[in-house]
């Protein structure tokens, strides 16, 4: 039972435009959201990440957005950069505890 | 200030064998997670250590075990390895249960 889905294996952008990442999940119990960006054989580094409390972030050219009725999340990249090409990675987290509960992640490929 | 600290990067073992992965987390960091990323399955929760005390634990069999030591150090080991436990294993560490986790670069494990 995968409880954060991210539904698009891929996603190509050219640069300059906005990618749109999006993410859903179905445990009600998760209240804090984040994304990673992962390079091949590296780990995943953190981007931004937003509480259950808000609906918005803003951090640079990334902005995540959370709608909690619709149990959907989304993460934008304004304007999107060639560098900006890697899977990114929605992740979950609730109860207390640190644990991160992943979806499959989504291959941004931008071009030039 | 240094970052996630995993040893070895890269092993390689035969079945049957067992492994011991190493992490240092961030200075400052007690709480020390544990995943397991593979082609199929994606990043999976193997276990979280706080305190030196393991706070929850993943699906995994028995075989897949921590501990964390007093300097917040972890270990996992795997015992008697199969070929699926050929994977990338993570190690992330955060400051408490809400903030964001901080990965290391990963012991890529090959079971051969």
């Amino acid at each position: 039972d995968q409880q954060v889905k991210q539904n698009s294996p891929s996603l190509s952008v050219q640069e300059g435009r906005i990618s749109i990442l999006n993410c859903d999940y179905t445990n009600s119990m998760f209240d804090y959201f984040l994304w990673y960006k992962k390079y091949p054989a590296e780990g995943p580094t953190f981007l931004i990440s937003i509480s259950s409390i808000k609906d918005k972030n803003e951090d640079g050219r990334f902005t995540v957005f959370l709608n909690k009725s619709a149990k959907h999340l989304s993460l934008h990249i304004v304007p999107s950069q060639p560098g900006d090409s890697a899977v990114y990675f929605c992740a979950a987290n609730g109860s207390g505890y640190s644990t991160l509960t992943f979806g499959k992640g989504t291959m941004l490929l931008v071009s030039p | 200030k240094a970052g996630v600290t995993q040893t070895p990067r890269y092993l390689i073992k035969t079945r049957g064998q067992q492994v011991t992965l190493s992490c240092s987390p961030i200075s400052g960091h007690r709480s020390v997670s544990w995943y397991q990323q593979t082609p199929g399955q994606g990043l999976q929760f193997l276990f979280e250590y706080f305190s030196e005390t393991q706070r929850n634990k993943g699906n995994f069999p028995g075989r897949f075990s921590g501990r964390q030591f007093s300097n917040s150090r972890s270990e996992m080991n795997v015992s008697t390895l199969e070929l699926g436990d050929s994977a990338l294993y993570l190690c992330a560490s955060s400051w408490d249960s809400r903030g964001e986790a901080f990965f290391g670069q990963g012991t890529r494990l090959t079971v051969v």
